[in-house]
């Protein structure tokens, strides 16, 4: 399709769990990256994939993040422990290898209580 | 490290009246640039990219942007807003194709009737 699906749209998590979210990039998109939108607008760079590898990231939080992006299922974000701090909008955003810009999805809020 | 600078938080305009937005750049060489909208709740939706050549861009519902290199700046400018323009922008720069985006911190427009 034409549009990068994550699910779920909504997620709550009480401190301490762990987190689950997933993104269905566009087809033939050889890239994909996740974003952390906090309160202020404030995007943060988090991963990023090149196909099924790991591009860059420099932007996770290795200790309780992880991320996926395996041949034929989506993509996945992972918060082992979640914090107060972690509630946010994720997003995730796919392009192709050339500089065509990136499409974003509509994003997954999570929220820590 | 590059930086992306939108120094108005908020702007307000009168339906039918002209809109700029401003963003400058930090970054040695010219980067990819980029403007996205985000309306409440929404994810990020591009408006238009610059990667070389003409100088003034024209992206999507009348929007355009011009590019000056002496300036660093990429800023944004639609004619004549309409009530539906207003959102969040936000300015981002790539330093290169598959790379990931540094967003500016957003201008939040707001469209008096």
């Amino acid at each position: 399709g034409e549009e990068v699906a994550q699910t779920p749209k909504h997620l709550v998590r009480g401190e301490g769990q762990k987190a689950k979210l997933y993104c269905a990039p566009i087809k033939g998109h050889s890239y994909v990256f996740w974003y952390q939108q906090v309160l202020k607008n404030e995007f943060k760079f988090l991963i990023s994939f090149q196909n099924e590898n790991v591009f860059d990231e420099t932007g996770m939080p290795k200790e309780r993040f992880s991320a996926k992006c395996l041949p034929n299922s989506p993509c996945s974000l992972e918060i082992q422990a979640t914090k107060l701090e972690d509630s946010a909008v994720y997003f995730c955003a796919s392009s192709q290898s050339t500089a065509e810009g990136y499409t974003f999805g509509s994003g997954t809020r999570l929220t820590v209580v | 490290a590059q930086s992306v600078t939108q120094p108005d938080i908020h702007i307000t305009v009168s339906e039918g009246a002209s809109l700029e937005l401003r963003c400058n750049y930090s970054y040695g060489a010219t980067p990819y640039l980029f403007w996205y909208v985000q309306s409440p709740g929404q994810g990020l939706q591009l408006l238009l990219k610059y990667f070389s050549g003409d100088t003034l861009v024209q992206g999507i519902k009348g929007f355009e942007a011009e590019f000056k290199r002496s300036q660093s700046s990429f800023n944004l400018r639609k004619p004549s807003v309409h009530w539906s323009d207003a959102a969040e922008y936000f300015c981002a720069v790539e330093k290169a194709a598959g790379n990931k985006l540094t967003f500016g911190g957003g201008t939040r427009v707001l469209v008096k009737p």
